[in-house]
């Protein structure tokens, strides 16, 4: 069975700290994407990346970094955590558009920052 | 740019009843669809796609959706709802070309409460 797995299910992060978020495909996926989920807002794309060392700023991407040095492998930084940052991430890697793919998202990572 | 609109953030019915939640999308070009269910505290699954062949499409737990080039429309259905189906359901759009090339766009969303 093809997975996307995010490293962390809970995570409680102080304000100011640097933070890091994993993001594991096994599916040998080109593309894969950040997203942010808070309620009433939908999901929204933080980060996403096309290749290796790739990768291309969302509709969000102030307070985030991204990191991609291995394909299989998308990190999320936060660089200084922000309460405003306390929400539900989500990581997902696809083929590219033209080979008719969706979206495979991971479990999600909830992040509180205190 | 492409967008999707979810018409109705919450959607309730009862047990055995047809379930219809709607969506409707803007795209420059011809668009991928996509609905997913999320449970809670889980991410998204995918429940069923349109990529241009089939304009009904079948999915997974017997739901289906029709695209409608003229309305713009992707609506799910299933014809009696289950209270497994409990969940937020969401539309997206992803564009095989321009501006938006491979970015799913998604709509906000549509809780479905399903009552005994």
């Amino acid at each position: 069975d093809v997975k996307v797995t995010q490293s962390s299910r809970y995570l409680v992060k102080r304000t100011g700290e640097k933070v890091f978020l994993e993001c594991v495909q096994d599916m040998d996926h080109e593309n894969m994407f950040w997203y942010r989920q808070d309620p009433g807002l939908g999901l929204r794309l933080i980060y996403f990346s096309y290749d290796v060392k790739m990768k291309e700023k969302g509709d969000i991407p102030e307070g985030y970094s991204v990191s991609r040095e291995k394909k299989e492998r998308f990190s999320l930084i936060l660089e200084s955590a922000s309460t405003n940052q306390t929400s539900m991430y989500l990581c997902a890697s696809s083929l590219p558009p033209g080979q008719g793919g969706g979206y495979t998202f991971g479990s999600g990572t909830r992040l509180t920052v205190v | 740019a492409q967008s999707v609109t979810q018409l109705g953030s919450h959607v309730s019915v009862s047990e055995g009843a047809l379930v219809l939640l709607r969506c409707n999308y803007s795209s420059s070009v011809p668009p991928y669809l996509f609905w997913y269910v999320q449970y809670p505290n889980q991410g998204l699954q995918l429940l069923l796609k349109y990529t241009s062949a089939a304009t009904l499409v079948k999915g997974i737990n017997g739901f289906e959706a029709e695209f409608k080039k003229s309305e713009t429309s992707f609506h799910l259905t299933k014809p009696s709802a289950h209270m497994s189906d409990a969940a937020e359901y969401f539309c997206a759009v992803r564009n095989a070309g321009g501006t938006s090339y491979g970015k799913l766009t998604f709509g906000q969303g549509t809780i479905l409460t399903v009552h005994p």
